[in-house]
């Protein structure tokens, strides 16, 4: 398996900056991406990262070290709207690049 | 453009019963996959296809069965439902890149469903 590793849940104030970590272990990495998912609703995609680095996308920002393992998702000027699950998913060439494990996900709560 | 739609959106079924969820999406995507979410589980691949035709396994398969008669549409059939089925399910599309690679994946609305 990719072994996919998020910490659970954060609570951040309105207006802050929280940094969301994910881990993973796999031979065949070949690219991650972020999801947000609001209660209820389907996952919607937010990233996506294949070089090692730090892609920016407005609030969103994603960074990715390939030979760690690891990738994190920044986010910034945090809004009550951002009260969310992010999930991380690294796609495995192992499975012929098309298949996605997705680690349990991480709860961002956002008070005033 | 509708992108993926999924019906029922509720579902309650006794132990024993068969059903079909239904997935369609009108984006020509080659790739399409069906998960179920579980709490503290995460979201976890059951069936997958890369065309018409084309059918895979993913994580969880046992008790679904899956075809792709067309681009369009990706049938989840489940064959005699158990407590242990009782999931959110999504169904999801992506394209394809030239080595098969799948992009950002679109999911629908998802099916709560509930076996007694």
């Amino acid at each position: 398996g990719q072994n996919i590793d998020q910490p659970t849940e954060m609570t951040a104030t309105e207006g802050a900056i929280v940094q969301i970590n994910c881990t993973y272990q796999t031979s065949g990495f070949n690219g991650l991406f972020w999801y947000q998912q609001h209660a209820g609703e389907a996952p919607t995609f937010l990233s996506y990262n294949v070089l090692d680095g730090l892609e920016e996308k407005g609030r969103f920002s994603s960074f990715l070290s390939r030979s760690k393992g690891y990738s994190y998702l920044l986010l910034k000027e945090l809004q009550m709207k951002d009260s969310a699950s992010y999930l991380c998913a690294v796609r495995d060439r192992r499975y012929g690049n098309n298949r996605l494990a997705f680690g349990k996900g991480n709860q961002v709560v956002v008070i005033p | 453009n509708a992108g993926v739609t999924q019906t029922p959106k509720f579902q309650v079924l006794k132990t024993g019963q068969s059903m079909t969820l239904q997935c369609a999406q009108d984006m020509n995507h080659e790739y399409m996959s069906w998960y179920r979410q579980d709490p503290g589980m995460g979201l976890r691949l059951i069936h997958y296809s890369v065309g018409a035709g084309i059918t895979d396994q993913g994580e969880v398969p046992n008790g679904y069965n899956v075809s792709r008669s067309t681009t369009e549409d990706f049938p989840l059939r489940l064959l005699s439902a158990a407590p242990s089925q009782t999931s959110v399910y999504f169904c999801a599309s992506s394209r394809q890149g030239p080595l098969g690679e799948t992009y950002e994946q679109y999911f629908g609305p998802g099916t709560r469903l509930t076996v007694t």
